[in-house]
């Protein structure tokens, strides 16, 4: 079955470290985007990608950074610039132009820093 | 710019009862599409509707209904007979177009709904 596989489910992190966040998709799509969500919050656009090797901030890149080696995979690295990394990370990915088909998410990734 | 309104933060009811679900939208594009999306506790969002700009019709999923009005920008989501399992975050989502935003959405802040027994 196609889908969106995030990994790992719960990441630990150690103040100063950096940390990648996995997203593998098989549903042939060629965008691909990361959230992220605070407890009680909407969703928040760090970084998106809508063609391999490329890709553009979102309302919050700081602190983050991605990439877009192929189109089934768009890692999001958690740098130790970014100050209150501890939050849900949503990753998604959806078709091109119109119409639009909407997203399909991942099931997450929920980052604590320790 | 486009922007999605939700102004229920939180809405709390008990079971069987019927519960409507804001969403008020702005957009200057004439073709755009809008979505509702379900996050349950696990975290994971699930598509629920697409609808397109021009496709006013009413539509009627099982318990779910979906109520868009462009004359007032709103496309308003019911449970009939809520159940507890339909205890969830909410999100409504709009459609960006353009070279730049390709196929972006617009989030809402969603809805937290609580579906007591």
């Amino acid at each position: 079955d196609g889908g969106i596989t995030q990994s790992p489910k719960y990441l630990f992190r150690k103040e100063g470290q950096n940390v990648t966040l996995s997203c593998e998709q098989n549903l042939n799509h060629d965008a691909m985007y990361w959230y992220r969500q605070d407890p009680g919050q909407g969703l928040r656009l760090i970084y998106y990608s809508q063609i391999v090797n490329d890709f553009q901030k979102g309302d919050i890149a700081e602190g983050y950074s991605v990439s877009r080696e192929k189109k089934e995979s768009f890692p999001l690295t958690v740098t130790s610039a970014q100050k209150n990394p501890t939050a849900f990370y949503l990753c998604a990915s959806s078709l091109t132009g119109t119409p639009n088909y909407g997203y399909t998410f991942g099931s997450g990734t929920r980052l604590t820093v320790v | 710019a486009q922007k999605v309104t939700q102004a229920q933060t939180e809405i709390s009811v008990v079971e069987k009862e019927d519960v409507t679900l804001d969403c008020v939208y702005e957009t200057r594009d004439t073709t755009y599409y809008l979505f509702w999306y379900k996050q349950p506790p696990s975290g994971e969002l699930v598509f629920l509707i697409r609808r397109n700009s021009f496709d006013e019709q009413n539509e009627i999923s099982g318990r779910y209904s979906w109520n868009f009005q462009k004359s007032t920008s709103s496309f308003n989501f019911t449970i009939t007979a809520s159940q507890v399992v339909d205890s969830a975050v909410y999100f409504c989502a709009l459609s960006e177009t353009g070279e730049t935003s390709g196929s972006r959405l617009t989030f809402g802040e969603g809805t937290q709904l609580t579906v007591n027994p």
